[in-house]
């Protein structure tokens, strides 16, 4: 199995620009995670989908992100506008809650920086 | 809110000296696990823990599981070069958000 693989893996764009993020979750993990990595504020959970609905996105910053899994194989975590604040490690990972463990397996991340 | 406190948040030692990782909840744990993630890396698995009490052993690490549930530990004997990297706890109670981590640096 390849893993989790995510898009792009690196990112600069200006301050107002559209930016969006993908994931493609390991085949059969019927869960999906979006995490936001900064010095400052560690790992933070974005979103999180179960078998393709969002399920909690209170970590979700504001309106200006927004996420969707229109199927089982693909995510995307979409910020428009973006803002320098914005400038982090995103990580997408995934799951099977049917496993043992319930482990996540995390892709490479998207290093976004917005200036 | 609910939250898990991880300390320390840094620890610097000398190879060959042991390092420990807390973390605690306010509210039981259904089960917690943990994770490393190397300098530019992504975090990885590394084990779960679900029974009150709970201890297991991984090499030189090992892991425990309060009687309560609501609290855990990492503890790595006689480090290694090969230990850096930040150790993260992930409270598994219906949400899967980590503790803050603990950046552990040894000196060679």
């Amino acid at each position: 199995d390849a893993g989790v693989i995510q898009s792009p893996r690196h990112e600069v764009t200006e301050m107002g620009q559209e930016v969006t993020l993908r994931c493609k979750p390991i085949s059969g993990h019927n869960s999906l995670f979006w995490y936001r990595q900064t010095m400052m504020r560690g790992l933070e959970l974005l979103i999180y989908f179960n078998n393709n609905v969002p399920i909690d996105d209170s970590g979700m910053p504001e309106d200006r992100f927004s996420a969707k899994m229109p199927n089982a194989s693909f995510s995307t975590l979409k910020i428009q506008p973006s803002e320098p604040r914005d400038s982090a490690v995103y990580f997408c990972a995934s799951s099977s809650f049917s496993e043992d463990t319930g482990e996540l397996f995390f892709g490479e991340g998207s290093r976004l920086t917005v200036l | 809110g609910q939250q898990v406190m991880q300390i320390p948040q840094y620890q610097h030692v000398q190879e060959g000296e042991d390092f420990t990782t807390y973390c605690n909840s306010s509210t039981t744990l259904s089960n917690i696990q943990w994770y490393k993630q190397r300098p530019g890396g992504h975090p990885v698995f590394l084990i779960q823990l679900v029974k009150s009490g709970e201890v297991k052993k991984q090499k030189r690490l090992t892991f425990q599981f309060g009687e309560a549930k609501k609290n855990s530990s990492l503890h790595i004997t006689a480090t290694q070069t090969t230990d850096v990297g930040t150790y993260f706890c992930l409270r598994n109670n219906n949400d899967m958000r980590f503790g803050a981590g603990t950046r552990l640096t040894v000196k060679p």
